[in-house]
């Protein structure tokens, strides 16, 4: 079975540019989860998504990040304009239900370096 | 609010020598807890997790980990380590009733020596 896939690796952009992850969960997993991982803390969910509907987007700074997941598949996450801070690994997760015992399946992640 | 600490961000240990990370959470209702562990430059891997039933729960790797209720304590033991166990280990709550949320704690590296 294939894991979670995400793209690009590394990125490296100036503040005040555009960026954009991508990421396919694992086939059938209905819940997809964006969580950002600042060097020496833990990951800090950022949205998920049930199917295409977003659950919980209550730590996602909406004034310059934004994430779909169209048909309820894979789903991109972008910051415009990015921040010094938002220098992090970008983590996707996937699980096949909505429920709190549920195992989330974590992608190798993105990390983001702004200057 | 949930939340979740782990006590030392750093443990060193011997190869074949005893690990212990510990965890500690703070839940107003019925926890359920995992044990995730990171490689370097990887994402995170289940270990092992409680939800109910047995308070001991064994993992991966001979990883093992042990909910304790009255000391709100989950934390990870290994009898014998190895050199491949070198990781950070993340301790992470959700709760019942609501949606999976995940909660991490702030990672303890464990390093392990020859």
């Amino acid at each position: 079975e294939a894991g979670v896939a995400q793209s690009p690796r590394y990125k490296i952009i100036e503040k005040r540019q555009s960026v954009a992850f991508w990421c396919n969960p694992i086939s059938g997993h209905a819940t997809l989860y964006w969580y950002q991982q600042i060097l020496g803390q833990g990951p800090k969910l950022l949205i998920q998504f049930q199917n295409n509907g977003v659950v919980d987007d209550s730590q996602l700074p909406k004034d310059r990040f934004s994430a779909e997941r169209l048909k309820g598949v894979d789903s991109t996450l972008k910051i415009q304009p990015a921040k010094l801070e938002d220098s992090a690994v970008y983590l996707c997760a996937s699980s096949d239900r909505d429920t709190f015992e549920e195992t989330q399946y974590f992608g190798p992640g993105t990390r983001l370096l702004v200057l | 609010a949930q939340s979740v600490t782990q006590l030392g961000s750093h443990v060193s240990v011997s190869e074949g020598a005893l690990v212990l990370l510990r965890c500690n959470y703070s839940s107003s209702v019925p926890p359920y807890l995992f044990w995730y562990v990171q490689y370097p430059n990887q994402g995170l891997q289940l270990l092992l997790k409680y939800t109910t039933g047995a308070t001991l729960v064994k993992g991966i790797n001979g990883f093992e980990a042990e909910f304790k209720k009255s000391e709100t304590s989950f934390h990870l033991t290994k009898p014998s380590a190895h050199m491949s166990d070198a990781a950070e280990y993340f301790c992470a709550v959700t709760i019942s009733g609501g949606y999976n949320k995940l909660i991490f704690g702030a990672g303890t590296r464990l390093a392990v020596h020859p």
